[in-house]
């Protein structure tokens, strides 16, 4: 495996269900990032982990709950969706240089499709 | 006021032409700027970055910058159908410890015509 990969590709889950994404990296950067796509929008920024610290969560909603085991993996744990949750949910890796405060360029996985019904 | 601004389009080029792609900028301490392509369906894949006033070669693309006009470029000499996708223009702002954010345009989508 290369890049940024995510499983699955493409969920269909009802509101009151539970289901986790999940994506890895193997380029060994040490910062990940979730994104969210919504059709006729900017991709959103939900979740930013730097040396397996969550640095940012840009207000993002309860029902979605991410994890960061170690620098590789990061999952987005979803429960009770609702339907404009439906997206492209993005996962991205960087290289963070904590000592001078900077990072550079993101590498995106595949995305994930999610659609709520 | 929008973050970062791109005219959606589509923008139409014919093929073997030039396309230029535009972007506009709100954070004066903006320090890096990078340009994505996206195939429909598809996510986001980095082919251009710059970080210093002026223009940055890459084959047949071309980024330019002018952080006093707070404006950021592609262009696209020789354009192939190939190429037709929506450029995401990313603008990450000042320095923030241990963590990058990337602000997003919303895209422009580009058409090359045989």
């Amino acid at each position: 495996e290369t890049g940024v990969t995510q499983t699955p590709r493409h969920l269909v889950m009802g509101m009151t269900n539970k289901k986790s994404l999940k994506c890895e990296q193997h380029l060994g950067h040490n910062a990940m990032y979730w994104y969210k796509q919504s059709a006729k929008k900017p991709l959103e920024l939900m979740f930013v982990y730097s040396l397996e610290e969550r640095v940012e969560n840009n207000s993002v909603p309860s029902r979605f709950s991410p994890e960061c085991p170690n620098s590789s993996h990061l999952f987005l744990h979803l429960h009770t969706l609702q339907p404009e949750d439906s997206a492209l949910y993005l996962c991205a890796s960087s290289q963070d240089y904590p000592l001078t405060g900077t990072s550079y360029e993101q590498y995106f996985g595949p995305g994930t499709r999610l659609t709520v019904t | 006021q929008k973050e970062v601004e791109q005219n959606s389009g589509p923008l139409s080029v014919p093929e073997g032409a030039i396309a230029s792609l535009n972007c506009t900028y709100s954070d004066r301490g903006s320090q890096s700027f990078f340009w994505y392509r996206q195939y429909s369906g598809k996510s986001p894949e980095l082919i251009m970055f710059i970080y210093s006033n002026g223009d940055k070669e890459d084959g047949r693309f071309t980024a330019q910058l002018n952080k006093a006009s707070q404006y950021v470029s592609l262009l696209i000499r020789d354009s192939q159908p190939s190429d037709s996708a929506t450029y995401l223009c990313a603008v990450r702002g000042g320095y923030n410890f241990g963590n990058e954010k990337l602000t997003f345009g919303t895209g422009t989508r580009l058409t090359i015509i045989p």
